[in-house]
């Protein structure tokens, strides 16, 4: 059992690049979130998804797209990137509402140029 | 609003005392509450959760925390700590008082517990 698989877990791109974060989890966990953690700023949550097909907006979206095409599968598309992206990002996916916690993925760490 | 505190950015133990990191939280419903660890250059891990009954809940690595319903209080404890023990620390509640709050949990910023020989 994998629970959540986060690729890759290091990644360099230029100012303007995009790229994609893939996420995967084996749970069948209806939940599925993205956060990026930067030093003293804690978790920010990007987007969230609460069912394939279903996406939104969490605290800090801008720069970042979503989409939930399957329950196991919920990539982040960086758009262009720029240096305020770096960042370490981690997926997270849930059940039960919630109730029963967060699993994370082990981050990828982003670094824009 | 919905909030969780977490009044310290770092708190230092020697080796082998008792140690505790504090979480405060405002919620509109019912708590759920969490307590995450995160190793050097790792993800979150799951210490332990507090639902309902027992105040006091065990979990991973000899940790527990108390919960106080009074105080809005959910504080992690060990009775001796590791040097092993040094890492960052999150609170989370999920409020089911909220009609749409869709899964989410409330994080606090982190505290860095180091542990020192």
């Amino acid at each position: 059992n994998a629970g959540v698989t986060q690729t890759p877990k290091f990644q360099v791109l230029k100012t303007g690049q995009s790229m994609t974060l893939q996420c995967a989890q084996d749970m069948n966990h209806e939940y599925m979130s993205w956060y990026r953690q930067d030093p003293g700023m804690g978790l920010r949550l990007i987007h969230y998804s609460v069912g394939a097909g279903i996406t939104d907006q969490g605290e800090v979206p801008n720069g970042y797209n979503v989409s939930r095409s399957t329950t196991e599968d919920f990539p982040l598309r960086l758009l262009s990137a720029a240096p305020s992206q770096t960042s370490v990002y981690f997926c997270a996916s849930s059940s039960q509402g919630g109730g029963d916690g967060y699993t994370f993925g082990s981050g990828t760490r982003l670094t824009v140029v | 609003a919905q909030s969780v505190a977490q009044p310290e950015d770092q708190v230092n133990v020697a080796e082998g005392n008792p140690l505790t990191v504090k979480c405060t939280y405002s919620v509109s419903g019912n708590p759920y509450l969490f307590w995450y660890v995160q190793y050097p250059n790792r993800g979150l891990q799951f210490l332990l959760k507090y639902i309902t009954g027992d105040n006091l809940v065990k979990g991973s690595y000899g940790f527990e925390a108390e919960f106080n319903k009074s105080q809005t209080s959910f504080h992690l404890k060990k009775p001796s700590a590791l040097v092993s023990d040094s890492a960052l620390y999150f609170c989370a509640v999920r409020d089911w008082g909220l009609m749409d709050s869709n899964y989410q949990l409330i994080w606090g910023a982190g505290t860095k517990l180091i542990i020192k020989p």
